[in-house]
């Protein structure tokens, strides 16, 4: 079975600091891997996603992720971060389409 | 493109009530899922559908939770009776293919007193 491991509960940076959330994964075949975000109060939004090929990802709002396969790692990256980035960030894999995410992370972004 | 639909987004019941939550996909989209998210739980998936067909139900977490997919456009999940500890977000979501990621609803928030 497929898991995710967010390991930050709760992040708090001031605005223009850099970011790194972590996120590892356990699952022994070809995994698809996703960053979600979630503003308050709002549904999930696709922030990046991960298939195959490069593994340093671009996403929207300046956001990337680098998949490091020996590691089981997918970690989210920002060089700096908005007060708007504050929200719950969500790591996901996908093997057999049945998405698992992770606990979340949220992020709290001081002005 | 409306996006997947989630009715209603709101809803408060009292316990022991029946309640249903209701889903569209996107169009073409032939994979839904359900999830269901708290504070202590996260967002754990509850059921999904490919081509109308349930293929895991694992996450329900018991009879009193049923989930059908009459045809391609429209989903609902079913409580019947509805506790207190069923309060939390419901979300439903689609995709076209695994590698597409998925599609979130803006979620029902139900509440059950």
């Amino acid at each position: 079975a497929q898991s995710v491991s967010q390991h930050n509960h709760h992040v708090i940076l001031s605005e223009a600091a850099s970011l790194e959330l972590g996120c590892n994964y356990s699952y022994g075949g070809t995994v698809n891997l996703f960053w979600y975000v979630q503003y308050p109060g709002q549904h999930l939004q696709l922030l990046l996603k991960y298939f195959s090929g490069d593994p340093l990802v671009k996403g929207i709002k300046g956001f990337e992720a680098e998949f490091i396969k020996s590691k089981f790692s997918f970690n989210l990256r920002k060089p700096s971060v908005q007060w708007s980035d504050t929200a719950e960030y969500f790591c996901a894999v996908n093997g057999n389409n049945d998405m698992r995410f992770g606990a979340g992370t949220r992020l709290t972004v001081k002005p | 493109d409306a996006g997947v639909i989630q009715s209603p987004r709101h809803e408060v019941t009292e316990m022991g009530q029946e309640v249903t939550l209701r889903c569209k996909p996107i169009s073409g989209h032939n994979s839904l899922f359900w999830y269901r998210q708290t504070m202590m739980r996260g967002l754990e998936l509850l059921i999904y559908f490919n081509n109308n067909v349930p293929i895991d139900d694992s996450g329900m977490p018991e009879d009193r939770f049923s989930a059908k997919m009459p045809n391609a456009s429209f989903s609902t999940l079913k409580i019947q009776p509805s506790e207190p500890r069923d309060s939390a977000v419901y979300f439903c979501a689609s995709n076209r293919d695994r590698l597409y990621g998925y599609t979130f609803g803006s979620g029902t928030r139900l509440t059950v007193v």
